[in-house]
């Protein structure tokens, strides 16, 4: 059974631009939540999708914004790119929201110059 | 708000020594608590996990305990190997709510 994948694994970007990160679930999960990683921040909540509804969202700007499709797979999308946006991106699935473990993928490390 | 604190931030032991990596929550209204570990620049592997209802859970030579009432959770590594140096993250999932809250994690380093 695939894990979670996400792609791509490694981009950089100049600030200003705009980034869109794909996420496809573990099959029949179909709840997709995804957190920003920083060396200062460390692991922080971005959103949460099931049923391609957005059910839950974290501390951030309106320039993080994502979306879930009928077949759960799952985009985030960051605009207006800012140095402080390097990070490594991690997307996780669990068959539904209220299921308990959570898989995650590899993550897609994003870096702004 | 809760909080996820995670004690120490580096650990090194060596070989074949049994050791205990620390985790502390401040809200005990918690749905279950997952133990991760992540690898240099690669996403977060779950180890354990475990509800709230439940005290311990045991994979192999790790085995994780929960106490709800005092808001703190411990991971057991028996018999350490090099191959377990890692950094271990524990994670809250309050009730009621569909995030994780991350503790920042233990670098642990085992020697050979």
């Amino acid at each position: 059974k695939a894990g979670v994948t996400q792609t791509p694994r490694y981009l950089i970007k100049t600030r200003g631009q705009q980034v869109t990160l794909s996420c496809s679930p573990i099959s029949g999960h179909r709840s997709v939540s995804w957190y920003q990683q920083t060396p200062g921040q460390g692991l922080q909540f971005l959103f949460e999708y099931f049923s391609e509804t957005q059910r839950n969202k974290g501390n951030f700007p309106g320039r993080f914004s994502g979306r879930q499709f009928s077949n759960s797979r799952s985009e985030m999308n960051v605009s207006t790119l800012e140095l402080g946006d390097s990070a490594l991106y991690l997307c996780a699935s669990s068959p539904t929201p209220n299921t308990g473990e959570l898989f995650f993928g590899e993550g897609s490390r994003l870096t702004v110059l | 708000k809760q909080e996820v604190t995670q004690i120490p931030a580096a650990l090194s032991v060596p070989e074949g020594e049994n050791l205990v990596l620390n985790c502390s929550f401040t809200d005990s209204a918690i749905y279950n608590l997952q133990w991760f570990r992540q690898d240099p620049g690669k996403g977060l592997t779950s180890l354990l996990l475990i509800q709230s209802s439940q005290r311990e859970q045991t994979s192999g030579r790790l085995n994780a305990s929960l106490d709800k009432s005092s808001g703190r959770s411990t991971l057991y590594i028996a018999a350490s190997q090099p191959g377990d140096s890692a950094t271990y993250l524990c994670a809250v999932k309050g009730a009621g709510s569909y995030q994780l809250t991350f503790g920042k994690g233990t670098k642990l380093s085992v020697i050979p």
